[in-house]
C-alpha cells in the first residue's frame, strides 16, 4: 500500500500571501489530521477531518483552515502568511473504524513551508 | 493541560543499548506511541503500547510502561549508526467523536558513535 503523500514537498511564500497544502491518505483510511512542526514549539495538532467534517481542532488562529473531500483527500489553507508560519506541515491518516476506538496515525513526509 | 516530557539528547556507542525515557500527564491515554524522525523526513511510527500493557517487545525495540508513574521508555538493543535520529514520545488525547490528537514530547536526539 502506498503511504501518506503530501504535495508540494517544499514551498516558499512571502508574508501576506496564502498557501494550500494537499494530503492524500493511505488507501482505505478515512481520518486525516494535520500537525505543524517548528523548532520552537515542536509538533502541534492543527485539526482532524473525517467524513468531510472537522472533528477536532487545535489552538491555532482562524487563518489556518482545512477541508476534506469525499475521497478522504484533505487540503489545509493558511491565509495572510506570517514569518512564524514557516514550518514543516505534517499530515497523518488513520482508519477510523469507530469513534470509540483510536486508530494509529501514519504520517506523510511533510510539506516544508518557508515564509519570507 | 496535557504534557509530554522527554530528555533532549542521548549519545551511545554502536552496539550498546539505548534507553529513551518519557513522562506524560493524561492518565486516560489509551495508547502511547514512539515515532522516529530522520533529518528532512516525516514521522515514522516505530511502535506503540496499549495502556493496559506493561511491556511490548518488537525485534530490537522494547517498550516499558509504568502507568502509575506515567513513565514510558523505549529501549533499542544493539544500537546502530542508522538509528541516529530524533525519537518522539506521544500520547493520544481523546475528544470523543474523533480519533483524538497526538500530544508529542520535544523529541530526543539520539547520536550513535561508531
Amino acid at each position: 500500500k502506498a503511504g501518506v503523500t503530501q504535495t508540494p514537498r517544499y514551498l516558499i511564500k512571502t508574508r501576506g500571501q496564502q498557501v494550500t497544502l494537499s494530503c492524500s491518505p493511505i488507501s482505505g483510511h478515512r481520518s486525516v489530521s494535520w500537525y505543524q512542526q517548528t523548532p520552537g514549539q515542536g509538533l502541534q495538532f492543527l485539526f482532524e477531518y473525517f467524513s468531510e467534517t472537522q472533528r477536532n481542532k487545535g489552538n491555532f488562529p482562524g487563518r489556518f483552515s482545512g477541508r476534506q473531500f469525499s475521497n478522504s483527500r484533505s487540503e489545509m489553507n493558511v491565509s495572510t502568511l506570517e514569518l512564524g508560519d514557516s514550518a514543516l506541515y505534517l499530515c497523518a491518516s488513520s482508519l477510523f473504524t469507530s469513534a470509540l476506538y483510536q486508530e494509529t496515525q501514519y504520517f506523510g513526509p511533510g510539506t516544508r513551508l518557508l515564509v519570507l | 493541560g496535557e504534557d509530554v516530557e522527554q530528555s533532549l539528547f542521548l549519545s551511545v556507542r554502536e552496539g550498546d543499548s539505548s534507553v529513551i525515557n518519557c513522562t506524560y500527564t493524561d492518565s486516560s491515554s489509551t495508547y502511547l506511541y514512539w515515532y522516529k524522525q530522520e533529518p528532512g523526513a516525516g514521522l515514522q511510527l516505530l511502535t506503540y503500547i496499549f495502556s493496559n500493557m506493561d511491556m511490548k517487545q518488537d525485534q530490537r525495540l522494547t517498550v516499558l510502561l509504568n502507568k502509575k508513574d506515567k513513565h514510558l521508555s523505549l529501549r533499542i538493543a544493539d544500537t546502530q549508526t542508522g538509528d541516529s535520529a530524533i525519537y518522539f514520545c506521544a500520547e493520544i488525547v481523546d475528544y470523543g467523536g474523533s480519533q483524538g490528537n497526538l500530544i508529542f514530547g520535544k523529541g530526543t536526539k539520539l547520536s550513535v558513535k561508531p
